[in-house]
């Protein structure tokens, strides 16, 4: 069965600065790897996704890496800020293309 | 607006008392599933569809119904609550769950609260 975790489960950055969320599966025959922003309270906003046959994806500041072989992921936040304080939620897509399993989250302060 | 809507957004209800989540999409999504979020366990699939009339149990299937007899719909019913079915439950749609560009979008979500 399908296990995902992330480290670290939370963290607290001053503003600026770079920082490296972690993601880890047990299995590594999935379909993709996705990466999502939560707000308290409110739903989940897709940040990232990488399909198992790519290795990273860029968005703006953000950039997310896979590496299925040693089921790995990585989100990198350049030049941090306050807007930026959310939990970050991976979750991979398995081999049938049917079920998603959601990491616990890494809750990301950016101190001003 | 491409979006998924949940109604009703926050429900307190009793033991026992039958409810209906509803689920909407307008982005003609094949693939559906519902989500609840607890402390400390995270989000954990309970059911999902591949398309209109194909339903599968996800990881906590246990005290849940799902019907999909349209496309843009997937209810979920709680036929007898329970205390322990207090959560927060997130739908969401995909193109397709057999497709790689299988990016997720997320509704709202329900905040539950069963007495």
């Amino acid at each position: 069965k399908q296990e995902v975790t992330q480290i670290p489960a939370a963290l607290s950055v001053p503003e600026g600065e770079n920082l490296v969320l972690n993601c880890s599966f047990t299995d590594s025959a999935i379909y993709n790897l996705q990466w999502f922003r939560q707000d308290p309270g409110k739903g989940l906003t897709s940040l990232l996704l990488i399909q198992s046959s790519q290795r990273e994806q860029t968005s703006g500041r953000l950039n997310a890496s896979l590496d299925k072989s040693s089921g790995r992921s990585t989100l990198y936040i350049a030049a941090s800020q306050p807007g930026d304080s959310a939990t970050y939620l991976c979750a991979v897509e398995d081999n049938y293309g049917q079920n998603f399993v959601f990491g616990p989250g890494t809750r990301l302060s950016v101190l001003p | 607006e491409a979006q998924v809507t949940q109604n009703p957004r926050y429900l307190i209800t009793v033991t026992g008392k039958k409810l209906t989540v509803t689920c909407s999409q307008n982005m003609n999504h094949e693939y559906m599933s519902w989500y609840r979020q607890d402390p400390g366990l995270g989000l954990r699939q309970i059911y999902y569809s591949m398309n209109v009339e194909v339903t599968d149990k996800g990881d906590v299937p246990e005290g849940y119904k799902v019907s999909r007899k349209e496309k843009r719909n997937f209810p979920l019913i709680l036929e007898s609550p329970s205390p322990n079915q207090t959560s927060l439950y997130f739908c969401a749609s995909s193109l397709s769950g057999a497709d790689s560009y299988n990016e997720q979008f997320f509704g709202p979500g329900t905040r539950l609260t069963v007495l």
